[in-house]
């Protein structure tokens, strides 16, 4: 159950896209849609950005996306804005059917 | 509201047991998968346990098998995390989470601390 492989940090101007990387084994990404992404910002809970790759939840903007190939994971943030600074997070279902993490993606808006 | 508020944190020595308790209000929770995720302040966060939505089956990280227990009681609408033989790597802040499908979690509670320290 080793944590899904992200990026300690992304940075990107206002108004640019960025990506953030996600990657799993054959045993979560690769064998399910079930991979979720979650936004944090410091000291405040974990939000619910995407769930099952690409699917919004509702309330969050159209400006997250989500997608998946093979055994990676990636989130795009769209006309990156101030607000979007925080710690993001993916996440996917197991063959073991637990869950797992990855360890995390400090996105800096400069 | 949607809610839920966890309670039983706070500090134990190493060996020792706590009770994890999490009230769920404004939805029932025999309808919705439950877990718990941890998070060590300052670092990432670490999927725990977690109960299927018809209360069946349980499952659990490999570093905590055989020594937390999930459980529920829908009569109450509450998520137990029993932790027993507790270690100095289980420090964190334990969070009550709904599953929104497998393994996405819309619904977080703002977390109970534990402390293992001697």
């Amino acid at each position: 159950q080793s944590a899904l492989t992200q990026p300690a940090s992304v940075s990107g101007s206002p108004g640019q896209s960025i990506t953030i990387s996600c990657a799993g084994t054959s045993s979560d990404i690769g064998s399910f849609n079930y991979v979720s992404w979650y936004q944090q910002h410091p000291g405040k809970v974990p939000k619910l950005l995407i769930y099952d790759v690409s699917n919004r939840p509702p309330g969050v903007s159209f400006r997250f996306s989500g997608s998946k190939s093979g055994i990676t994971a990636s989130l795009t943030i769209s006309g990156l804005q101030a607000e979007d600074e925080a710690d993001y997070y993916c996440s996917s279902y197991t063959t073991s059917r637990t869950g797992v993490f990855g360890g995390g993606t400090k996105v800096t808006v400069l | 509201d949607v809610q839920l508020v966890e309670s039983g944190g706070g500090v134990v020595r190493p060996g020792g047991s706590l009770r994890l308790s999490c009230a769920a209000s404004g939805f029932n929770i025999a309808n919705h998968g439950m877990n718990w995720v941890r998070q060590v302040p300052g670092k990432g966060l670490q999927w725990v346990s977690g109960i299927h939505w018809n209360g069946e089956s349980t499952h659990y990280v490999d570093s905590v098998k055989g020594r937390f227990t999930i459980s529920r009681d829908t009569a109450k609408n509450s998520l137990y995390l029993q932790m027993d033989s507790l270690r100095a790597e289980d420090t964190a802040l334990y969070y009550c989470v709904r599953d929104y499908t497998y393994i996405s979690f819309d619904i977080w509670g703002q977390g109970t601390m534990v402390t293992v320290s001697s």
